[in-house]
């Protein structure tokens, strides 16, 4: 049974740097094909993607935070660590992170049970 | 604004049939790539509700179906039940982002 739980600080004030962790269990993050996915979901609003590492390392982000997003991952801890620069209030909502299907076709089974960030002075 | 297009709400009453559709564009469901749907119920992460079109994850009742055909995909609820009652999100890989895209999700309301 796989499961991801996300950590973090539930508020950050506006123009810091936030750490959110994804603590993943019944898998490998060296695994062949393993993938972890960031999204968030700003209140009463849609899900959005953010980021993604797979387990080579290799990294992407979605184009329109790109400067401000950095995903790494920590394979003796089981954890993938991401960081949003210059937090603001609009950034406010609930994080999570997802297990990565499929080669091309990337689907998300299982998700964290998230975490609400609050952006505010 | 959604890279997908969903309808912001659907409803039906118990025991009847509801489709939500999914909008892509030619670089995304148009090259080829798959949708996925989510089921979110109020205040819990999102599940998987069908991969690649029309597969079902261990779990998922059949009265779940999906499809997709050019630009364009769907969800269907037969026999609808109050615990239906959720946002659903469709997804899918984007060759221009280079990453993966959502609907902008729809609410359905089992009256």
């Amino acid at each position: 049974q796989f499961t991801l739980k996300e950590s973090g600080p539930t508020q950050v004030k506006p123009s810091q740097t936030l750490t959110l962790t994804c603590s993943v269990s019944g898998f490998s993050l060296s695994s062949q094909g393993v993938g972890v996915g960031w999204f968030r979901q700003p209140p009463g609003k849609a899900l959005e993607w953010l980021a993604l590492i797979y387990w080579d390392d290799d990294k992407r982000y979605t184009p329109s935070l790109k400067s401000r997003l950095t995903v790494t991952e920590d394979t003796s801890k089981n954890q993938v660590v991401l960081t949003m620069t210059n937090m603001e209030p609009v950034d406010t909502g609930t994080y999570y992170c997802a297990r990565l299907y499929g080669a091309s076709d990337n689907w998300y089974d299982p998700w964290g049970q998230g975490t609400l960030v609050t952006v505010s002075p | 604004q959604s890279v997908l297009t969903q309808p912001p709400s659907v409803s039906g009453a118990p025991g009847q049939r509801v489709t939500i559709s999914c909008t892509g564009t030619s670089s995304n469901f148009g090259a080829g790539y798959d949708v996925h749907w989510y089921q979110q119920l109020p205040g819990a992460a999102p599940k998987l509700l069908m991969y690649n079109n029309n597969r079902r994850p261990s779990g998922v009742p059949d009265r779940f179906s999906g499809s997709r055909s050019g630009t364009s995909a769907s969800l269907a609820i037969t026999g609808l039940q109050p615990a239906d009652e959720a946002d659903y999100y469709c997804q899918s890989y984007d060759t221009g982002l280079r990453g993966s895209v959502f609907g902008g999700g729809t609410k359905l309301t089992v009256l």
